[in-house]
């Protein structure tokens, strides 16, 4: 059981660049979320989704993109990077109903933007 | 605006003492209160939670306080260990409708000395 599995685990691109993390999980989990982590300020949700098909804005969504065309994956866009997007980017899922509100975290992606 | 507020930033404590972090948030209408353990290059791991049908919720060495009218939470470990050193962050959501929007605190480094 993989649980949460996030690529790539480092990248270094410069001001201007695009690019997709990748996430996906292996425990039909049906909600998915992307945070940031920088030091001193936490975790910060970007996007979530509460279901393939379905996403929606979180606290700093500006700069990114997602999608969820299946239930297993949900990849994050960096359209046009810039400096302050350098950061850790972390994947998380959750099944739906009451036993299920702890979120399985992956093992982030540390993005630079030079 | 910051809706879960957690201190102290960073904590040292001698193995065998007692670790408190406490938190304290804003909304009413969060029900869910989880402590997320992270290990340097890892992503967070749910490590207790609780909501505010009890005052106390203790797993091994690990226990959570819960204040519901000061709308206040902590986190004690007891007879800390080295192996306890990494990051924790309290977080908070609601249940039911909106409990996919976990809000987290900024995170404590805790470090246990032999």
């Amino acid at each position: 059981n993989a649980g949460v599995t996030q690529t790539p685990k480092f990248q270094v691109l410069k001001t201007g660049q695009s690019m997709t993390l990748q996430c996906a999980q292996d425990m039909n989990h049906e909600y998915m979320s992307w945070y940031r982590q920088d030091p001193g300020m936490g975790l910060r949700l970007i996007h979530y989704s509460v279901g393939a098909g379905i996403t929606d804005q979180g606290e700093v969504p500006n700069g990114y993109n997602v999608s969820r065309s299946t239930t297993e994956d949900f990849p994050l866009r960096l359209l046009s990077a810039a400096p302050s997007q350098t950061s850790v980017y972390f994947c998380a899922s959750r099944g739906q109903g009451a036993s299920n509100y702890g979120y399985t975290f992956g093992s982030g992606t540390r993005l630079t933007v030079v | 605006q910051q809706q879960v507020k957690q201190s102290p930033q960073s904590l040292i404590v001698q193995k065998g003492g007692i670790s408190i972090i406490n938190c304290a948030y804003e909304n009413t209408a969060f029900d869910y209160f989880p402590w997320y353990q992270q290990f340097p290059g890892k992503g967070p791991a749910l490590l207790i939670a609780i909501r505010p049908d009890v005052s106390e919720k203790k797993e091994g060495r690990f226990t959570i306080s819960f204040n519901k009218s000061a709308k206040q939470f902590s986190l004690h470990i007891m007879d800390s260990q080295p192996g306890d050193s990494a990051t924790y962050f309290c977080a908070a959501s609601p249940l039911g409708a909106g409990s996919y929007q976990l809000t987290f605190g900024k995170g404590t480094k805790l470090s246990v000395i032999p």
